[in-house]
């Protein structure tokens, strides 16, 4: 059965760089949505993403962005990374763009240095 | 401005004992509220939903708009319940707002 999967797992990046991460969603889901959980804290809403158009945006600065492709998996980049961009990325998938069941993946790891 | 609050970072409970999570928000309109459970070296998973109204591992919640609360309860508690619990509110744009999370440890 396979769930959501996220890649890379972790991944350290130095101040300035770019970064990108990929999330493939379960099959038939359209729906993607990109968090970022700082430690101590709850997952922060990044983007969501469905039918390949945006649909929700959090309070996050231009350096982030996103995209769906065709076959439903997303990419999150972010540009001139901050020390305070280090934090756990969850990517979600859910079937429709409302309020249904989000499934989560294990996250991608991402440390600034 | 919308809002989810769990205001226990660590609740601490002996095996057989009632758990009680709390969590309140801040909506205007009808919410839809979700509780999430992360078990060490798990992915974040759905416990419930209020709509459902279902009980799942023996954990319920019941939405009480007068207090705007959403708390999960369970009558006694496990030792594999121990993990980090989130409240979660839905949010237009397919937005989750979750709580900061609340520890769960049921010791022996």
């Amino acid at each position: 059965d396979a769930g959501v999967t996220q890649s890379p797992t972790h991944l350290i990046k130095t101040r300035g760089q770019q970064v990108t991460l990929r999330c493939s969603p379960i099959s038939g889901h359209k729906s993607v949505s990109w968090y970022q959980q700082v430690l101590g804290q709850g997952p922060q809403f990044i983007f969501q993403y469905y039918e390949k158009e945006e649909r929700g945006r959090g309070n996050f600065p231009d350096r982030f962005s996103a995209r769906q492709f065709p076959n439903y998996s997303s990419e999150l980049n972010v540009n001139a990374l901050l020390l305070g961009d280090s934090a756990l990325y969850l990517c979600a998938s859910s079937f429709g763009g409302g309020g249904t069941e989000a499934f989560f993946g294990q996250g991608t790891r991402l440390t600034v240095v | 401005a919308q809002r989810v609050t769990q205001p226990e970072k660590l609740l601490s409970v002996f095996k057989g004992a009632p758990v009680e999570l709390k969590c309140n928000y801040s909506y205007s309109g009808s919410p839809e509220l979700f509780w999430y459970v992360q078990y060490s070296r798990q992915r974040l998973q759905l416990l419930l939903r209020h709509i459902s109204r279902e009980s799942i591992k023996g954990f319920t919640a019941d939405l009480n708009k007068g207090e705007t609360s959403f708390h999960l309860k369970k009558p006694f508690a496990q030792e594999e319940d121990s993990a980090m619990y989130y409240c979660a509110l839905y949010n237009q744009g397919g937005k989750l707002i979750f709580g900061q999370g609340t520890e769960l440890s049921v010791k022996p």
